[in-house]
């Protein structure tokens, strides 16, 4: 069984600050892990993935994440906020092998103010 | 990244009839293909998992004589709603497995409003 915990439905920043999205995932196995951002009526967009190797991954944007194991986490980050990150943004977890089926968290709403 | 068509992208459709909705695979072979439904303000919902050539697989609640998905080829699958009553207002997104099986690639979603 896998699971997802995105903390916080909400979060708002000021244009240029730090993004902090938080994503805790429980899974029987090592996971796959996944952010997605969604713009409204818009299907969802991958911005970075963890399979193996390195936990720091870089996705698109500027944005990235840290898999950390002995957390159980995989938060997402931003060093400086754009109005255009405004958006939802999930994270997911599947399981290696092959079969790639997702579970989504919640979801965040990140809202920047100028 | 590959690119996956969702159409159509807002439909409105009367209460009683069905529409159809439309999810192609542009770059890629798909043998396998999701199907979301999302309500306002949460996460998606996966409604089925749809195989090229075979049944799809629902998942529990949704009932597959009202939601009909078929896979005929490896780059479409469609899903039709069918007798469609306002609850069945919702947005529908697919997606489609790559190849490699490591993560999935979404259509831009269909805005169902049944009036």
């Amino acid at each position: 069984a896998q699971s997802v915990t995105q903390l916080g439905s909400h979060v708002s920043v000021s244009e240029g600050a730090l993004v902090l999205l938080r994503c805790n995932y429980s899974s029987s196995v090592p996971p796959y892990l996944f952010w997605y951002v969604q713009y409204p009526n818009q299907g969802l967009q991958l911005l970075l993935k963890y399979t193996t190797g390195a936990t720091l991954v870089k996705g698109i944007n500027g944005f990235e994440a840290e898999f950390k194991k002995s957390e159980t986490s995989f938060h997402l980050t931003k060093p400086s906020a754009h109005m255009s990150d405004a958006a939802e943004y999930f994270c997911a977890v599947s399981r290696p092998g092959g079969s790639y089926i997702p579970t989504f968290g919640r979801g965040t709403s990140l809202i920047v103010h100028p | 990244g590959a690119v996956v068509s969702q159409h159509p992208s807002r439909v409105i459709c009367k209460s009683g009839t069905s529409v159809k909705i439309e999810c192609r695979s542009l770059d890629f072979q798909a043998t396998t293909m999701f199907w979301y439904r999302q309500f306002p303000k949460q996460s998606l919902m996966l409604m089925a998992t749809s195989n090229e050539g075979s049944k799809a697989t629902y998942e529990q609640g949704v009932e597959k004589d009202k939601f009909l998905i078929n896979h005929a080829s490896l780059t479409l699958s469609t899903l039709t709603v069918t007798s469609a009553h306002p609850e069945d207002s919702s947005f529908y997104i697919c997606s489609a497995r790559d190849p490699d099986g490591t993560e999935a690639f979404f259509g831009q979603g269909t805005r169902l409003t049944v009036v």
